[in-house]
């Protein structure tokens, strides 16, 4: 298993500024995923994050909006630029397991609320 | 590509009634199926997963079965709680992709 630790848990931000959410895993993985969770909707995938090379983004996300980095196996940072208030979501980072059987360990996500 | 579509939601439910959640898929190859859950105010966390045809997953009381014959994998509970109440999205998985998700369903139990 692999257990996930984001933050922030929540925050409350103005208009027109950048947070950024922060996600360390206990164990060193490959591959990591932020999603986003608007409310009352499904999870929508942001972008997949790489070590070592530019994350990969799904189409209607770009990285000027969602710049992300990976500096190594264990950690990556999501950051939500700019923001507006269509920004509001729970940002979620999820990391594959090791043994590559398909299954998810998620953060607790990072509940995000722009004024 | 590949694909999985769930009930829509809310359910709502008294508690100790059934319940079924409904999920099929579509996918080339031979997926690995799974049900996560969200409780209010927290991330996913795997409830459980079948990962060939006819194989049963079962945790907490949940129950589902990998139908390759219909592309199903209903979630099922002989009787709810109130705590059940919750997010459940079912998902797939191949190998060297990434998971695909279903839109979630909300179950709310009543006392």
């Amino acid at each position: 298993s692999a257990v996930i630790s984001q933050k922030p848990s929540r925050d409350i931000c103005q208009r027109g500024t950048s947070l950024t959410i922060q996600c360390q895993v206990d164990s060193q993985v490959t591959m990591m995923f932020w999603y986003r969770q608007q409310p009352g909707q499904s999870l929508t995938l942001i972008a997949t994050a790489n070590q070592g090379s530019e994350a990969t983004y799904e189409s209607g996300f770009v990285i000027d909006k969602f710049p992300i980095s990976r500096p190594n196996l264990t950690f990556s940072t999501l950051t939500v630029s700019n923001m507006s208030p269509e920004d509001s979501s729970i940002y979620l980072c999820s990391v594959i397991s090791p043994t590559n059987t398909g299954e998810l360990f998620f953060g607790e996500g990072s509940r995000l609320t722009v004024l | 590509g590949d694909s999985v579509t769930q009930m829509e939601g809310p359910v709502t439910l008294s508690e100790e009634a059934f319940l079924t959640i409904n999920c099929t898929y579509t996918a080339t190859g031979y997926p690995s199926l799974f049900w996560y859950v969200q409780y209010p105010g927290e991330g996913l966390q795997l409830l459980l997963k079948a990962t060939k045809a006819d194989d049963k997953g079962s945790n907490k009381g949940f129950e589902a079965t990998y139908r390759k014959e219909t592309t199903s994998f209903h979630l099922e509970k002989g009787s709810v709680q109130v705590s059940d109440s919750a997010v459940y999205f079912c998902a797939l998985f191949k190998r060297s992709y990434i998971p695909t998700f279903g839109r979630g369903t909300s179950l709310i139990v009543h006392p």
